[in-house]
């Protein structure tokens, strides 16, 4: 069973604020990772998705880093504004056909 | 709009009952996926199917049960319903059966509630 963990569990930042968040998963085991935004009563978006050890993805003001030699990721929110408050949730594809999700990070932004 | 579509939005339904959900994929997409959402859990993967064949297994109960029609779109059996099988139920399908990023594109999900 793969383990793929996500903290914090939630947070509440002010907007205008920085923030960041981790997704951590096993390095044996490692193909790609995706992250996905998951607003209130929507679908889960993906946001991006990364293969490379080293790789950094942009999108706007939402950027992820890549490290598969130690197991993480990082996704940065920089300059967070109320529509950004979502669940973040990022997933492991270790060659198969399946994603392993981690159990999110709530993100709420306040004005 | 991912272009998954999911029915019922909501179901209510007593303990010992069964439900069907349905979910239509993407066009194109040969490959579906069924997840199901609890509270305080992440998204636990159930069943994955490809081109109208089971090809993947996951946390799925023997009282559950899928299929997928030569029209692509997806069906989930839940029967002999208990509290705990309240959720929400996700469906994704995807462009291939393995490899490559297999970029899912979710539906909006049912959420069943078990009284």
């Amino acid at each position: 069973i793969l383990n793929v963990e996500q903290s914090p569990q939630s947070l509440h930042v002010q907007e205008g604020d920085s923030t960041n968040f981790t997704c951590s998963f096993p390095s044996s085991n490692f193909y790609a990772l995706h992250w996905y935004r998951w607003e209130t009563a929507k679908s889960p978006e993906a946001l991006f998705v990364m293969t490379l050890n080293g790789d950094e993805k942009k999108k706007g003001r939402i950027s992820a880093t890549l490290n598969t030699k130690e197991g993480y990721s990082y996704l940065y929110i920089k300059g967070s504004q109320p529509e950004d408050s979502a669940t973040y949730l990022c997933a492991l594809n270790s060659g198969y056909s399946t994603l392993t999700f981690g159990k999110g990070t709530m993100l709420l932004v306040s004005p | 709009d991912s272009g998954v579509t999911q029915t019922p939005k909501h179901l209510i339904t007593a303990t010992g009952q069964r439900v069907t959900l349905r979910c239509s994929p993407r066009s194109g997409d040969l490959s579906v996926y069924w997840y199901q959402q609890s509270l305080d859990q992440g998204l636990q993967f159930l069943i994955q199917y490809y081109n109208g064949e089971e090809r993947a297994k996951g946390n799925i109960l023997e009282r559950f049960s899928a299929q997928q029609f030569p029209d692509l779109h997806s069906e989930l059996n839940l029967s002999s319903l208990e509290l705990g099988d309240s959720a929400l139920y996700f469906c994704a399908s995807s462009d291939r059966l393995a490899g490559g990023y297999n970029e899912q594109f979710f539906g909006p999900g049912t959420r069943l509630t078990v009284l």
